[in-house]
Parts: C-alpha cells; structure tokens; sequence
C-alpha cells in the first residue's frame, strides 16, 4: 500500500532554534518529493522538490534532504522565525499503475517567542 | 504573481443542498485538481482534469461530480449535500500530468 508517514504530529520550538521534520514514503516507483507549507486558512505553498537523483535541496532556511534508497526525507528548518509556524506537508508522486500523488498528514509546527 | 483563486472561502450550506464550487487560475495550466482537506488525515484527491472537457476520478469522488467548460475553471459540484462533506475543499493546478503544483486558498464547506 502507498503511504506517506510523517513525524512528529507536531512540536513547538522557541524562536531561533533549528528543528528538523520526518517524512518516511512506501510510493514505488518513485518520482519525487514535495515539501509545503501550509499556513491557517490558507492554501499549501510549495518549499522544495525532489527527484530521485537529488538528495538535498535548500529554499532560504529551508533544507529539504532524500534517501531514496530508505525512502525518507527531512526537512530541517534554521533559525525559526515565527513566520514558521505551520503546517508542513510531505508529497510523494509515483508511477504506480496509474500516476498517483499521495500526501502526508503533515507536521504542525509552533514556533514561541 | 501565479494566482489560484477560490470563489469562496466559507460557505454554509443545508442537507441536500446541490452545491457549487468554483475555481479560476491563471497559470494556463492544463490539470487541474479538487481535494478535501479533514484534520488528521492528508489531503484527498477527489477529482482531478488534464485538459478542457476531460476529467479523472480520484480516491474519494463518491457524491461529487466536476465540470471544466473552459481551462482556467475548475468547478466542484457536491449533488446532494450531506454532512459528512462538511470540510475544507482546496483546488490546485499544475504543469505536469497528476502533479498539482499551486493551491487556491481553500473553501470551508458547513453542510448542516
């Protein structure tokens, strides 16, 4: 079955520290991988993208990291603002007798002054 | 800016209302997409179109239909309203084939 599992359900951190997000995926084949943040009330925004040759991808204090062979990635956030308080979404497309994109449950993250 | 806009972004409704609802983008993009979005689970494809006329079920299209007269509009029709459809609904857009890669800015959907 294709799933998309990620950890923690959520944390909170204090402004300025460095966190880092799970996502573990069963999705094969694999095709890539998609980091979103999806602020309250508001739509996801698409971080970073992944291909199956890529295993670290920044956007500004966003890291973004895969291992297709364990077919896991992070996402690892440097110095938090409290901008970053979110919900962080893991998506995984593959080609699996059908082209199929399954999301994660995501991580919400509350950063505290 | 890439836009997707929702027509509405909170829509009270009663059981076995027919309801529509709308989205526009503006990114000439081909596929386009409907989800739900429920708290705990990710989001689930309901139905998604590659192209004008042309439309795909997803996992969870039950009680749901589409229709795409023209690219950039994308409308979700809930035929007879129940309340277990009461959710978030989010439309997105996108480039490639079954990928979505912009999302609108939800709709949250009370059917009572």
């Amino acid at each position: 079955k294709n799933q998309v599992e990620q950890s923690p359900q959520s944390l909170i951190i204090l402004e300025g520290k460095n966190c880092t997000l799970q996502c573990n995926y069963t999705v094969s084949p694999f095709s890539n991988l998609r980091w979103y943040k999806q602020d309250t009330g508001r739509g996801p925004v698409s971080l970073t993208i992944m291909t199956f040759s890529e295993n670290t991808k920044s956007n500004g204090r966003y890291t973004a990291t895969l291992d297709a062979d364990t077919k896991q990635s992070s996402l690892h956030i440097t110095a938090s603002q409290l901008s970053d308080s979110a919900s962080y979404i893991c998506v995984v497309s593959g080609n699996t007798g059908g082209f199929k994109t399954i999301f994660g449950a995501g991580t919400r993250l509350f950063v505290k002054a | 800016d890439v836009k997707v806009t929702q027509s509405s972004r909170y829509l009270v409704k009663r059981t076995g209302e027919k309801v529509f609802l709308e989205c526009v983008q503006d990114m000439d993009h081909e596929n386009m997409f409907w989800y739900r979005q429920d708290p705990g689970l990710g989001l689930r494809l309901i139905y998604f179109s590659y192209d004008v006329k042309m439309k795909e079920k997803g996992d969870i299209p039950e009680g749901y239909s589409v229709s795409r007269e023209k690219k950039e509009r994308f409308s979700l029709i809930l035929e007879s309203a129940s309340t277990n459809q009461t959710s978030m609904y989010l439309c997105a857009s996108g480039r490639v084939f079954g990928q979505p890669q912009h999302f609108g800015d939800g709709t949250r959907l009370s059917i009572l």
